[in-house]
């Protein structure tokens, strides 16, 4: 039973403090997706990767966040330096092509990320 | 402006009831539009995904609807059972320059079913 897996699924850090979560995507799949999600905001689009190339990243605040894929097997989104409003639940989500009709998206199980 | 609006924002019902959610959009150009159901604690599961030129898709107990001219859509869930009760939100794609597509995120409607 293929699935998107995302580490660490809870993470405490003070601000100030780097902060780095990793997804897998589903073998084969060529597209991943990072979101944050929050009871005010919802659930926000941070940016995604299409063949580990970005394709959309202008839902990330640039001064502190990165997202990259070292390789197709992992997807890394890195906060530095963290402050408390980053505090949220972080998905990432794979799939086969770019949001259209016929490209469902498999979540992960998400981090959530408290920041002191 | 692209905006995504869900309504209600909470329902609560009886198990064994019907409900309809509803989802209105101003999302240009319209690619297609999903629905997810999302429980506590875990990620969202797609639902269905809808076009331009499908009027309704069933996926179990869920039949969701979408009226591209009024740029209105509804998902009707039938017989509810208490593992119904999730958040459950709408998303809208527009078809962007490029070939990729752009999501738009609704708010989402939190049902609660009891027994």
């Amino acid at each position: 039973d293929a699935r998107v897996t995302q580490t660490p699924r809870d993470k405490v850090t003070e601000m100030g403090q780097e902060v780095t979560m990793r997804c897998q995507p589903i073998l084969g799949h060529n597209t991943v997706f990072w979101y944050r999600q929050t009871m005010m905001q919802g659930l926000e689009l941070l940016a995604y990767f299409r063949n580990r190339a970005p394709l959309d990243d202008s839902g990330m605040p640039k001064d502190r966040f990165s997202a990259e894929m070292p390789d197709a097997t992992l997807a890394t989104l890195k906060i530095q330096p963290s402050e408390p409003r980053d505090s949220a639940v972080y998905f990432c989500a794979s799939g086969q092509g770019l949001a259209g009709p016929g490209d469902t998206q498999y979540f992960g199980p998400g981090t959530r990320l408290t920041v002191l | 402006k692209n905006q995504v609006e869900q309504s209600p924002q909470s329902l609560i019902i009886l198990e064994g009831k019907n409900c309809t959610l509803q989802c209105n959009y101003t999302v240009s150009p319209f690619s297609n539009l999903r629905w997810y159901k999302q429980d506590t604690g875990r990620g969202p599961v797609s639902l269905t995904i809808m076009t331009f030129s499908e009027n309704t898709k069933s996926n179990g107990r869920y039949t969701a609807t979408l009226d591209a001219d009024t740029k209105q859509s509804s998902l009707h869930i039938t017989a509810s059972q208490l593992s119904d009760s999730a958040s459950y939100i709408c998303v809208v794609s527009a078809g962007l320059s490029g070939g990729y597509n752009k999501l738009i995120f609704g708010a989402g409607t939190r049902l609660a079913v009891h027994p």
